[in-house]
C-alpha cells in the first residue's frame, strides 16, 4: 500500500483566496483524521470522520475551516478565506480500529499564506 | 496549564546512552500514544498503551495509569533515534480525539 496520499505538498497563496487540501486515507481504513502544526501550537487535531461521517469537529478553527470525506478514498479540508496565521503543516492520518488503534500519518501539507 | 506535559523539552545524548522521555497527563485517559517525528517532519507511531509495557525493537514504552504518567524509553541510542518524540492521550471512550504534548527534542550525538 501506497500508504496515506496528501496533495500537495507544499502551497503558497495569498491572502484572501481558497485553498483545497486533500487526502487519500490508506484502503480499508474507516477513520480519517486532519491535524494542524505550528511552532506555536504544536500539533492539534482539527476533525476526524469515522466511516466518511465527521465525529468531532471541536477542533476546527472557525467557518472559514470545513472538510468533507464523499467517499471512503477521499477527503477534502477547504479553507476560504485563507490569513497568514493559516500558516501551518496540515496532516492527514488514518486509521482503523482493531486493538492498536494505530495512527498512520501522511507527510502533510506545508501551508504559506502571503 | 496543558493537560499533557512532557519532559524534558530538548534532550542532548551521546551514542550508546539509555534514553528516558516522560509524559504526565491530567485528565482521565482511556489510551495514550507515543509518535516519533523525523526531521524532515514525517510522523510515526511508535505505540499505542492503555495500560502494562510494551516493546518494539530498542523501544519501550511504559505506563501507570494510577500516576498518570508514561514513559519512552530507547536502549542503546543511536544517531538516528534524532527526532521529536510526541506523547498524545485520548480523552474520552468511544471518541478517538488525540490531545497532544509539546514533544521532547532527542538529539543523539555519534
Amino acid at each position: 500500500d501506497a500508504g496515506v496520499i496528501q496533495s500537495p505538498r507544499h502551497e503558497v497563496t495569498e491572502m484572501g483566496q481558497e485553498v483545497t487540501l486533500r487526502c487519500k486515507p490508506i484502503s480499508g481504513h474507516d477513520y480519517l483524521f486532519w491535524y494542524r502544526q505550528t511552532m506555536m501550537r504544536g500539533l492539534e487535531l482539527l476533525i476526524y470522520f469515522n466511516n466518511n461521517v465527521p465525529i468531532d469537529d471541536s477542533g476546527m478553527p472557525e467557518d472559514r475551516f470545513s472538510a468533507k470525506m464523499p467517499n471512503a478514498s477521499f477527503s477534502t479540508l477547504k479553507i476560504q478565506p485563507s490569513e497568514p496565521r493559516d500558516s501551518a503543516v496540515y496532516f492527514c492520518a488514518s486509521s482503523w480500529i482493531r486493538g492498536d488503534n494505530e495512527q498512520f500519518f501522511g507527510p502533510g501539507t506545508r501551508l504559506t499564506v502571503l | 496549564k496543558n493537560e499533557v506535559e512532557q519532559s524534558p523539552q530538548n534532550l542532548t545524548a551521546q551514542e550508546g546512552e539509555f534514553i528516558t522521555i516522560n509524559c504526565s497527563y491530567s485528565v482521565g485517559i482511556s489510551a495514550l500514544h507515543w509518535l516519533q517525528q523525523h526531521p524532515g517532519g514525517g510522523i510515526v507511531s511508535l505505540f499505542m498503551l492503555s495500560s502494562g509495557k510494551k516493546k518494539h525493537g530498542r523501544l519501550i514504552a511504559t505506563i501507570n495509569i494510577q500516576e498518570k504518567h508514561s514513559s519512552l524509553h530507547i536502549t542503546a541510542s543511536h544517531p538516528r533515534d534524532s527526532a521529536v518524540y510526541i506523547c498524545a492521550v485520548i480523552k474520552d471512550f468511544g471518541n478517538e480525539k488525540l490531545t497532544f504534548g509539546t514533544g521532547t527534542r532527542l538529539t543523539i550525538i555519534p
